[in-house]
């Protein structure tokens, strides 16, 4: 069975110094994984998305993650943190192949908080 | 171009009775699906259309749901009747094609307080 699962429920930074939001997932195949992001009262909106090409991806607002299969993981990155980042982020898994529908399994959720 | 359009954005019932929500997606995508966050959970999968058919619906919890996508444009998820276990937050997304290649675009989701 396919499983994501972000390691921290809440993580705080400081403006200015580095986010890591970690996630791992648990999949059979060549999984695709996305993150997205949730402002309040806001949509979920797509960050970055990995589909077996370049492990490292960059996404918006200076956001970027890397896949490694060796690890598992799919942490997501941003060498400098924005007070506009404080948001909840979500890892995010779909499965390959014809008999998708597209379902997503989305990982619990991490609040990210940033302090002035 | 118009996002994916949830309505209504709040919603509190009584235990019992009914509510509808309903999802507009981006014009011509084929592809809707909805989702509903519970207090405290994971966002979980309810259902997957093609234009007016159900790809999937393995994720609605039970026949107190009922969705519908008349016509291949607007979807509409009925609760009837209503009980405290609905309470949670319901996404609609939609997509040009399936994922992964496209990704979806979610709405800004549905608050449903049933007390």
């Amino acid at each position: 069975a396919q499983s994501v699962t972000q390691l921290d429920s809440h993580v705080s930074v400081s403006e200015g110094t580095p986010v890591l939001l970690r996630c791992n997932y648990s999949s059979s195949y060549s999984p695709s994984l996305f993150w997205y992001v949730q402002h309040p009262n806001k949509g979920l909106q797509l960050l970055l998305k990995y589909t077996s090409a370049a492990t490292l991806v960059k996404g918006i607002n200076g956001f970027e993650a890397e896949f490694k299969k060796s690890e598992t993981s799919f942490h997501l990155t941003k060498p400098s943190a924005h007070m506009s980042d404080a948001a909840e982020y979500f890892c995010v898994v779909s499965l390959p192949g014809s008999s998708n529908t597209g379902k997503l399994i989305f990982g619990q959720g991490t609040t990210l908080q940033v302090k002035p | 171009e118009a996002g994916v359009t949830q309505f209504p954005s709040h919603s509190v019932i009584e235990k019992g009775q009914t509510v509808t929500l309903r999802c507009d997606p981006i014009s011509g995508h084929d592809n809707l699906y909805w989702y509903r966050r519970v207090m405290g959970k994971e966002i979980k999968f309810l259902l997957h259309f093609v234009k007016e058919s159900k790809q999937d619906e393995s994720g609605m919890p039970n026949n107190r749901f009922l969705a519908e996508r008349t016509g291949g444009t607007y979807s509409t998820l009925k609760v009837q009747p209503a009980e405290l276990e609905d309470s949670g937050v319901y996404f609609c997304a939609s997509s040009p094609g399936s994922v992964p290649n496209y990704g979806y675009t979610f709405g800004s989701g549905t608050r449903l307080t049933v007390v």
